[in-house]
């Protein structure tokens, strides 16, 4: 019962290649991120998503289009991948008013650009 | 712009010490700070959320403090033990649903037996 699940886990791919990855959650909330892990360990957010509107849009290039079908669904797209693209992109989703705020997150999706 | 720093990259001690990891930041007035551990391969899990007009929280042997005066936390695990070993990450987070929560960089925890 995997409650923030992305796919793929893995993803190795060329330079200037068009890649998905996908999440889902099953939690019921209605707000959904993506955060970028870099080799540093430094979580970045990258966009935001409450009840399918973008909330949040971090300064991140054209290439990387976010798309939310429902608010349990939130896709990333990236065009003509980067080498510096290569990083753990995690998908978390939070309920707006719930107390603590937290993020729940999934476990990740390693993006590894040739 | 909005900085959280932790205060080392790495923190290594006794099982049974107290460990005790900082956040600090700037140029930012948080609603609410948050941490969160994270194992190898794996996503962070939320700990413990502190709102800014509460100085200590404690669950079992985790005990935050947040002094919004010093721009600091600070996260203690009492009684360590060699499963406390993670990177531990703070987070800030706004008044609005709107606001985005923001990661320091993680504190890696090597609880040595």
């Amino acid at each position: 019962d995997t409650a923030v699940s992305q796919t793929p886990k893995y993803l190795v791919t060329q330079m200037g290649n068009d890649k998905s990855i996908k999440c889902e959650q099953n939690l019921g909330h209605d707000t959904m991120y993506w955060y970028k892990q870099d080799s540093k360990k430094f979580l970045k957010i990258m966009f935001s998503y409450n009840n399918k509107e973008l909330i949040i849009n971090e300064t991140v290039p054209n290439r990387f289009s976010p798309k939310s079908p429902d608010k349990a669904h939130l896709n990333l797209h990236i065009n003509s991948l980067e080498l510096g693209d290569s990083a753990v992109y995690f998908c978390a989703s939070s309920l707006t008013g719930r107390d603590t705020g937290e993020l729940f997150f999934g476990e990740g999706s390693r993006l590894t650009v040739l | 712009s909005q900085k959280i720093e932790q205060n080392s990259e790495a923190l290594n001690i006794q099982e049974g010490k107290t460990a005790t990891l900082t956040c600090n930041y700037t140029n930012y007035s948080p609603a609410y700070l948050q941490w969160y551990r994270q194992d190898p391969g794996r996503g962070p899990v939320f700990l413990l959320l502190i709102r800014e007009n509460e100085k200590e929280k404690r669950k079992e042997r985790l005990k935050v403090t947040f002094d919004t005066t010093l721009k600091q936390s600070l996260f203690h695990i009492t009684a360590s033990q060699p499963a406390d070993s993670a990177t531990y990450l703070c987070a800030l987070g706004g008044y609005s649903s709107a606001s985005k929560i923001i990661f320091g960089s993680g504190t890696r925890l090597s609880i040595r037996p």
